[in-house]
């Protein structure tokens, strides 16, 4: 079984949509992090983790929330999605007790607002 | 602030010839180095890192990255390249701030 799973794979919604996906992780874990990735600019930060209290916004946190619900899970929500959120989204966890900032992928979700 | 440009967006390469694909880096102190790949519709993997020691590291797949600190660089090579190395590849940098920064990446498109 895959150590970071996100849900759902794909998503395709309409404009003013609230949508939530979904990361869940069995490595570990203390750290988790929320991307986007859109072509030609790479991988962007939304939000980051660094425990269940623990919340910060990344670079491109605007239109965006998180929740931790637990060590393990951490939602990344669009409480009203537009088109230029249309993107692929990766979750992302690392172990801060090693300090090496060493990141484990999830297999992405891609999302599409029309 | 920390930053990573891979100065090139596409490379194109024949299986079996070699490859390098460019990574350049800003960073105050010593930084923390990774090269990731991400293969078609699936998430990023990690090839190798380099936090310190040898600035020569090996990674999976065949593939190593050297550390240059004079250049600020820090190029992954592969000595014969596979139809399967087609990926994009992610050079990120590491530092105090626990979060790296990942580059625009580099699509690796190889010739049989």
């Amino acid at each position: 079984d895959a150590d970071v799973t996100q849900t759902p794979r794909n998503r395709i919604t309409k404009t003013g949509k609230r949508i939530m996906l979904e990361c869940s992780q069995t490595k570990g874990h203390d750290r988790m992090y929320w991307y986007r990735q859109d072509p030609g600019l790479g991988l962007r930060l939304i939000y980051y983790s660094f425990d269940v209290k623990d919340i910060n916004k990344g670079e491109i946190s605007d239109g965006y929330s998180v929740s931790r619900q637990a060590q393990a899970k951490f939602s990344l929500s669009l409480e009203s999605a537009i088109p230029n959120q249309t993107a692929l989204y990766f979750c992302a966890t690392s172990d801060g007790g090693k300090k090496s900032y060493e990141q484990y992928f999830g297999p992405g979700t891609r999302l599409t607002v029309t | 602030a920390q930053s990573v440009t891979q100065p090139d967006i596409h490379i194109t390469v024949s299986e079996g010839a070699s490859l390098e694909l460019r990574c350049n880096y800003s960073y105050g102190a010593t930084p923390y180095l990774f090269w990731y790949v991400q293969s078609p519709g699936q998430g990023l993997q990690l090839l190798l890192k380099y936090f310190s020691g040898d600035t020569l590291v090996q990674g999976i797949k065949g593939f190593e990255a050297e550390f240059k600190r004079s250049q600020s660089s820090f190029n992954l090579r592969k000595p014969s390249v596979h139809w399967s190395d087609a990926a994009e590849y992610f050079c990120a940098v590491g530092g105090g701030s626990y979060i790296p920064t990942f580059g625009r990446g580099t699509s690796l498109i190889v010739h049989p």
